[in-house]
């Protein structure tokens, strides 16, 4: 009954792999979002999309690049991966239609080596 | 684009203390300022939220007030209880903009 899923919890990986993190949910909502959490805790939107229109955080490298093949999953794909990529990435959605409450995935934590 | 800050960084009462937790904002065009709660290994969690047109709202223990003169807004938590004990954010959007996140306080309540 997970509203918002992501998988893997846990991703270690070398410097200069590709890798994706997956993320699905189930609330039926028109909106999704990656957000970047770093050692400091702070939270910073990456991306969100909609059917429509994705909208890009400027400060975000290109080697980051959201997929969705459909309305309830949108992963994140990220290539030549970097020491500075470390962190927790949280997938969150949002019902759209004047509704702004976004709900939130349990994280994945990404340590580059 | 939007500033938040958000004070203090870290925050210790004692179990049935009230906490306050204060955020600033920087564009007056914001209207809508949720409060997360992220606690440990989890993704952060909507507990409150308001919306321009109002200057106060409550849910049982937590309260959250808003003064777009001084484009502040604040979280009240009263009689905390140990399992209050978490990382708490503040957000500030424009219309359904994305969220622009505080730092982030951590409160912790001694039993």
């Amino acid at each position: 009954d997970t509203a918002v899923s992501q998988t893997p919890k846990y991703l270690v990986t070398q410097m200069g792999n590709d890798k994706s993190i997956k993320c699905e949910q189930n609330l039926g909502h028109d909106t999704m979002y990656w957000y970047k959490q770093d050692s400091k805790k702070f939270l910073k939107i990456m991306f969100s999309y909609n059917n429509k229109e994705l909208i890009i955080n400027e400060t975000v490298p290109n080697r980051f690049s959201p997929k969705s093949p459909d309305k309830a999953h949108l992963n994140l794909h990220i290539n030549s991966l970097e020491l500075g990529d470390s962190a927790v990435y949280f997938c969150a959605s949002s019902r759209g239609q004047g509704k702004r409450e976004q709900y939130f995935g349990p994280g994945t934590r990404l340590t580059v080596t | 684009g939007e500033n938040v800050e958000q004070h203090p960084s870290t925050l210790s009462v004692q179990e049935g203390d009230s906490a306050v937790i204060k955020c600033t904002y920087s564009d007056s065009a914001s209207n809508y300022f949720p409060w997360y709660k992220q606690e440990l290994g989890k993704g952060p969690q909507l507990i409150i939220d308001i919306r321009s047109n109002v200057g106060e709202k409550k849910d049982q223990r937590i309260a959250v007030t808003l003064n777009k003169t001084a484009k502040h807004f604040s979280l009240h938590i009263t009689e905390t209880q140990p399992e209050d004990s978490a990382v708490y954010f503040c957000a500030a959007a424009v219309g359904y903009s994305t969220l622009t996140f505080g730092k982030g306080t951590m409160l912790l309540v001694s039993p």
